[in-house]
């Protein structure tokens, strides 16, 4: 079975600076996907990266990038040079080769919210 | 491109009533579309799989006759919350996947909010 844990329920940032938002994931799958969601308060979720399970190099999409680190099941998201319109429930999720690359597994989320 | 669209966006029904929420793949075929609920401040979780053509694929503790789905099209699935209680209310959010990104990512529609009385 998949599982993921997200153990901070909340965080807090000021604008301008970076932040970690922690994720681990427990799967004997060897072949997974790992995602990182945004959800703001009007409810969509917005989807942001994405890490497969054999990927070298840690992704990147602009300011988010995820620390990938294999032996600890861990896929942290860092978001850089935060933004007060990054405050919003942050979700990690994953699915795997057991469940077709379809089934995704989410997190209880983390809400971050950006000061001025 | 990749939207998805889900209508009514929220909804307000009586109990006992039946409820149908549209999700639309806009831009996409998509075989398949997955149905997650979501309570306040709670995570998303999978409800059923929809596939095109056939019978959905529901997870354990989903009661099929309850939550009907209906894969009609290759852009469209409907969820039905047939004789609804207030139990029932929550988030509805539903997602396709175009399946020709590199990384089988899928797209989530807006959410329909259902608040039974």
């Amino acid at each position: 079975a998949q599982k993921i844990t997200q153990t901070q329920p909340g965080m807090f940032v000021q604008e301008k600076e970076a932040v970690t938002l922690d994720c681990t994931y427990d799967t004997s799958d060897p072949s997974y996907g790992l995602f990182w969601y945004k959800q703001p308060s009007s409810g969509e979720m917005i989807f942001l990266i994405y890490q497969g399970s054999y990927d070298q190099q840690n992704a990147t999409e602009g300011r988010y990038s995820l620390n990938f680190q294999k032996a600890r099941k861990s896929a942290n998201l860092v978001i850089s040079a935060s933004q007060l319109g990054d405050s919003a429930m942050y979700f990690c999720a994953m699915f795997s080769r057991n469940t077709g690359f379809q089934k995704l597994v989410f997190g209880t989320g983390t809400r971050l919210l950006v000061s001025p | 491109g990749a939207v998805v669209s889900q209508h009514p966006s929220w909804v307000i029904c009586k109990s006992g009533t039946s409820v149908k929420i549209e999700c639309r793949s806009l831009d996409f075929q998509a075989t398949t579309m997955f149905w997650y609920r979501q309570f306040p401040k709670q995570s998303l979780m999978l409800m059923a799989t929809s596939n095109e053509g056939s019978k959905a694929t529901y997870e354990q503790g989903v009661e099929k006759d309850k939550f009907l789905i209906n894969h009609a099209s290759l852009t469209l699935s409907t969820l039905t919350v047939t004789s609804a209680h207030p139990e029932d209310s929550s988030f509805y959010i539903c997602s396709a996947s175009p399946g020709m990104s590199s990384y089988n990512e899928q797209f989530f529609g807006p959410g329909t909010r259902l608040t039974v009385l």
